[in-house]
C-alpha cells in the first residue's frame, strides 16, 4: 500500500482565495482524520469521519473551513476565503475503527501558506 | 476529555547515550498508547506502541513502558543515533472511541 496520500505537497495562495487540500486514506482504513499542526500549537484535531460520516467537526476554527468524504477512498478539506492565519501543515490520518490497537497513519502532509 | 502532558519539551543527548520521554495521561480508561516519531517535513509515523495488558514493550533500540497506576508511560531510546533526532509524539487512546489524545511533542537532538 502507498499509505495516506495528499495533495498537494506545498500550496500557496493569496488571502481570500479558496484552498482545497485533498486525501486519500489506506484500503480498507474507515476512519478519516484531518489535523493542522503550527508551532503553537503542536497537532490539533480539526474534524474525523467514520465510515464517510463526520462524527466530530468540533475542532474545525470557523466556518470557513469545511470537509467531505464523499467516498471511502477521498476526502477534501476546504479553506475558503483563507487568511493568513491559517497558513499551517495540514495532515490527514487513517486507521481501522474499532480497533484502535494499530494507531493512525499520517500522510506527508500539506504546508499551506497564505500570503 | 483526556489530557497527555509530555516532558521533556527538548531533550538533548551525546550519540550512544540513552535518551526517555515520559507522558502522563488522564483518563484511567484509556488502554492504547502509541508513539510517533515525525522527522523534519515528514508526517508522525508510528514507532512503537503498547496496550494497557502489557507493562513493557521492546523493538530494537527502543522500548516503552506503562505505569497504568500512576498513569504514565515512557518511551526509551538506547545507543541514540544521529538519525534518532526528531520530534516524538506520545498518544493515549480516548474512552469509547477510536480516537487519540496527542501529546505536545519533544524534540529530540542527538549531538554526534
Amino acid at each position: 500500500d502507498a499509505g495516506v496520500i495528499q495533495s498537494p505537497r506545498h500550496e500557496v495562495t493569496e488571502m481570500g482565495q479558496e484552498v482545497t487540500l485533498r486525501c486519500k486514506p489506506i484500503s480498507g482504513h474507515n476512519s478519516l482524520f484531518w489535523y493542522r499542526q503550527t508551532m503553537m500549537r503542536g497537532l490539533e484535531l480539526l474534524i474525523y469521519f467514520n465510515n464517510n460520516v463526520p462524527i466530530d467537526d468540533s475542532g474545525m476554527p470557523e466556518d470557513r473551513f469545511s470537509a467531505k468524504m464523499p467516498n471511502a477512498s477521498f476526502s477534501t478539506l476546504k479553506i475558503q476565503p483563507s487568511e493568513p492565519r491559517d497558513s499551517a501543515v495540514y495532515f490527514c490520518a487513517s486507521s481501522l475503527w474499532g480497533d484502535p490497537n494499530y494507531g493512525y497513519t499520517f500522510g506527508s502532509g500539506t504546508r499551506l501558506t497564505v500570503v | 476529555g483526556e489530557n497527555v502532558e509530555q516532558h521533556p519539551s527538548t531533550l538533548s543527548v551525546q550519540e550512544g547515550d540513552s535518551a526517555v520521554i515520559k507522558c502522563t495521561y488522564s483518563d484511567s480508561a484509556s488502554n492504547y498508547f502509541p508513539w510517533y516519531k515525525q522527522e523534519l517535513g515528514k508526517g508522525p509515523q508510528l514507532i512503537i506502541d503498547i496496550r494497557s495488558n502489557v507493562g513493557e514493550k521492546k523493538d530494537q533500540r527502543i522500548a516503552v513502558t506503562l505505569n497504568k497506576t500512576a498513569k504514565h508511560f515512557s518511551l526509551h531510546i538506547t545507543e541514540t543515533q544521529p538519525e534518532d533526532s526528531a520530534v516524538y509524539f506520545c498518544a493515549a487512546s480516548l474512552r469509547g472511541n477510536n480516537r487519540l489524545a496527542f501529546g505536545k511533542g519533544n524534540q529530540v537532538v542527538v549531538i554526534p
